[in-house]
């Protein structure tokens, strides 16, 4: 078990550039999940996949950021023409159906955009 | 109003003494988890230990147990016997299961400072 993995690890951009996250979760782990974490805050949710199906998605997510999971596998997040209120962290979870589905978070990406 | 409430910025403990980190909480929902996450300077989130709301028994899991008291919507972390590396910031969370949600929803978290 390698844990959740996120590539990369920082980013930096100029605005209303684009910009692709990669998350790779726990092999075993049907649930995905992203959320968005700025400085002195807990993470706020994004939006959450089981398997290949987007099952819900924050108001936070606008329609600049659009996530996928094809294959029920990794998870690509893309954020279009970034804005600087877009810097913040970005954490991926993954849990497996059934218990108590704790959630175990990659190491984020820090996106900063200039 | 604020669904997880932690009033501790920061906190300070000396070594090898046990502290509280305080976790209140709101829902509607009968059924609903509690889990607590640390997240050491490196930015990872680390999970610590789950409660659910029907658990009749408070959950521990090594030094960490979660003192849960539901009528007054409680979910207090208690770490004994402190180590220099519980130093970090510590969320409370909770996930409200009623709609059938698994989202996870955070407090904005507690400063711990271990003292040598």
């Amino acid at each position: 078990d390698t844990g959740v993995s996120q590539d990369p690890r920082h980013k930096i951009t100029k605005r209303g550039q684009n910009v692709t996250f990669r998350c790779d979760p726990i092999s075993e782990h049907n649930r995905l999940y992203w959320y968005r974490q700025t400085l002195g805050q807990g993470p706020e949710f994004l939006t959450y996949f089981q398997n290949e199906a987007q099952l819900e998605k924050s108001r936070l997510l606008s329609d600049r950021f659009s996530a996928e999971r094809p294959k029920g596998s990794f998870s690509t997040l893309e954020i279009q023409r970034t804005e600087q209120g877009d810097s913040a962290m970005y954490l991926c979870a993954s849990s497996f159906d059934g218990g108590s589905e704790e959630q175990y978070f990659g190491p984020g990406t820090r996106l900063t955009v200039t | 109003a604020q669904k997880i409430t932690q009033t501790q910025p920061g906190m300070f403990v000396q070594e090898k003494e046990a502290v509280t980190l305080d976790c209140t909480y709101d829902t509607s929902d009968q059924s609903y988890g509690l889990f607590w996450y640390k997240q050491p300077s490196s930015g990872e989130m680390i999970f610590l230990i789950y409660q659910g709301s029907y658990d009749e028994q408070n959950a521990t899991e090594g030094r960490y147990s979660l003192n849960f008291q539901k009528a007054r919507k409680s979910a207090n972390l208690v770490i004994s016997a402190s180590q220099l590396g519980d130093s970090a910031m510590y969320f409370c969370a909770m996930r409200e299961e009623g709609a059938g949600s698994y989202q996870l929803t955070f407090g904005k978290g507690t400063k711990l400072s271990v003292i040598p």
